[in-house]
């Protein structure tokens, strides 16, 4: 099993470029998020996927978008690339144990990241 | 919304010296748990995590953490850091009624050898 698989790995846009940034993976996860790493910031939740078909925002979600293209697919769109959208771009998958309420989530796996620089 | 508190924001320590870094977190109802670390270069890795039952949870690597619910704190501790535990250490919590994530702003742990 590969995991989780990000593409790419690195990205130069300049100011108002598009660009989609990539997610797979292969654990049967239900749930898949993105988020942004910031120096002293941590990680924020820009849009998540509870389940196929589904799409929510999360804490950070202006100037992207996302598509949930198939259980396996979570994709996060940069419509009009600015600089303060340069981070590194981490996407996770989770699952539910079955037979458990929602939101008794397990623990999120996450991707190697995509280092997105906005010049 | 739920938030989390990481009040270290660079540890250094030697070898063999006890490590407790500290996590608080603001929510009145039940929480989910976890430490993640990310290694230089790497990814986030999940070191453990508390859904319900003992408090004290123990995790991957000699790490471990104890869930003080009148306190809202999830201290991660380890008795012994190793020069391999240069990392940054990222607490966070989810609430059961949802499914988002909220991380702390991680601390940065260096051990010198």
């Amino acid at each position: 099993n590969a995991g989780v698989t990000q593409t790419p790995k690195f990205q130069v846009l300049k100011t108002g470029q598009s660009m989609t940034l990539q997610c797979a993976q292969d654990m049967n996860h239900n749930s898949m998020y993105w988020y942004r790493q910031d120096p002293g910031m941590g990680l924020r939740l820009i849009y998540y996927s509870a389940s196929e078909g589904t799409t929510d925002k999360g804490e950070v979600p202006n100037g992207y978008n996302v598509s949930r293209l198939n259980k396996r697919e979570f994709s996060l769109r940069l419509e009009s690339a600015a600089p303060s959208q340069t981070s590194v771009y981490f996407c996770a998958s989770s699952a539910r144990p079955s037979g458990t309420p929602r939101g008794s989530y397990n623990e999120q796996f996450f991707g190697p990241g995509t280092r997105l620089t906005v010049l | 919304a739920q938030s989390v508190s990481q009040h270290n924001h660079h540890v250094i320590l030697s070898e063999a010296a006890s490590l407790e870094l500290g996590c608080n977190y603001s929510y009145g109802g039940t929480v989910n748990l976890f430490w993640y670390v990310q290694y230089p270069g790497q990814h986030l890795q999940l070191l453990l995590k508390y859904f319900s039952g003992d408090p004290l949870v123990k995790g991957i690597k000699g790490f471990e953490a104890e869930f003080i619910k009148s306190k809202f704190s999830f201290n991660l501790r380890k008795p012994s850091v190793q020069w391999s535990d240069t990392a940054e250490y990222f607490c966070a919590i989810r609430t059961p009624s949802n499914n988002d994530m909220r991380f702390g702003a991680g601390t940065r742990l260096t051990v010198k050898p």
